[in-house]
């Protein structure tokens, strides 16, 4: 059984069009987050909710918008896709929001790629 | 806020030679400190933890020590092998918070043959 799902996988697409990204977790974690890494491997948060509630918000274009329906899912919408959106985008979840625990899990990852 | 500084970016050694991986943090309310090792293509997945209660936890060929009063932690791989080539990313947080988990830039570890 998958644990952290993401889909979809791979994504190729054109400058200025909008694209979702959903997640969803089986652990029963009460905190999801998604991730960017670039091409440098760096690994930069973007958001977290914690039981369907933003909790933190990085300096991220108001272009992405996260939602979550559920504490199990976190989908992720990007309206107007840059060159600089390229990325993977990991979704993640945690025990609850770092307490007691830190270990995340991820997704296998969104390969988005902005042609 | 937290500031995890990762060294070197990238390693190389030879199959059976041990590999270290440092990391700073500036936070001294920091509490947790995992290590997350991810292969090509692939996701990052823990591999080793350690909290600030304890200055070294070893598992099998790795360990990791840390030193709260310098505010620095380190990987230590033993006895490499090929499949340990990946990027390894430490990280911190300070699990009394609802912050988030810090991570450092990653080194990519090459174990040659």
């Amino acid at each position: 059984d998958t644990a952290v799902s993401q889909t979809p996988k791979y994504l190729v697409t054109q400058m200025g069009n909008d694209k979702s990204i959903k997640c969803e977790q089986n652990l029963g974690h009460d905190t999801m987050y998604w991730y960017k890494q670039d091409s440098k491997k760096f690994l930069k948060i973007m958001f977290s909710y914690n039981n369907k509630e933003l909790i933190i918000n990085e300096t991220v274009p108001n272009r992405f918008s996260p939602k979550s329906p559920d504490k199990a899912h976190l989908n992720l919408h990007i309206n107007s896709l840059e060159l600089g959106d390229s990325a993977v985008y990991f979704c993640a979840s945690s025990l609850r929001g770092g307490s007691n625990t830190g270990e995340l899990f991820f997704g296998e990852g969104s390969r988005l790629t902005v042609l | 806020g937290e500031n995890v500084e990762q060294h070197p970016s990238t390693l190389s050694v030879q199959e059976g030679d041990s590999a270290v991986i440092k990391c700073t943090y500036s936070d001294s309310a920091s509490n947790y400190f995992p290590w997350y090792k991810q292969e090509l293509g692939k996701r990052p997945q823990l591999i080793i933890d350690i909290r600030s209660n304890v200055g070294e936890k070893k598992d099998q060929r790795i360990a990791v020590t840390l030193n709260k009063t310098a505010k620095h932690f380190s990987l230590h791989i033993t006895e490499t092998q090929p499949e340990d080539s990946a990027v390894y990313f430490c990280a911190a947080i300070n699990t009394g918070t609802a912050s988030k988990l810090t991570f450092g830039t990653g080194t990519r570890l090459q174990v040659t043959l």
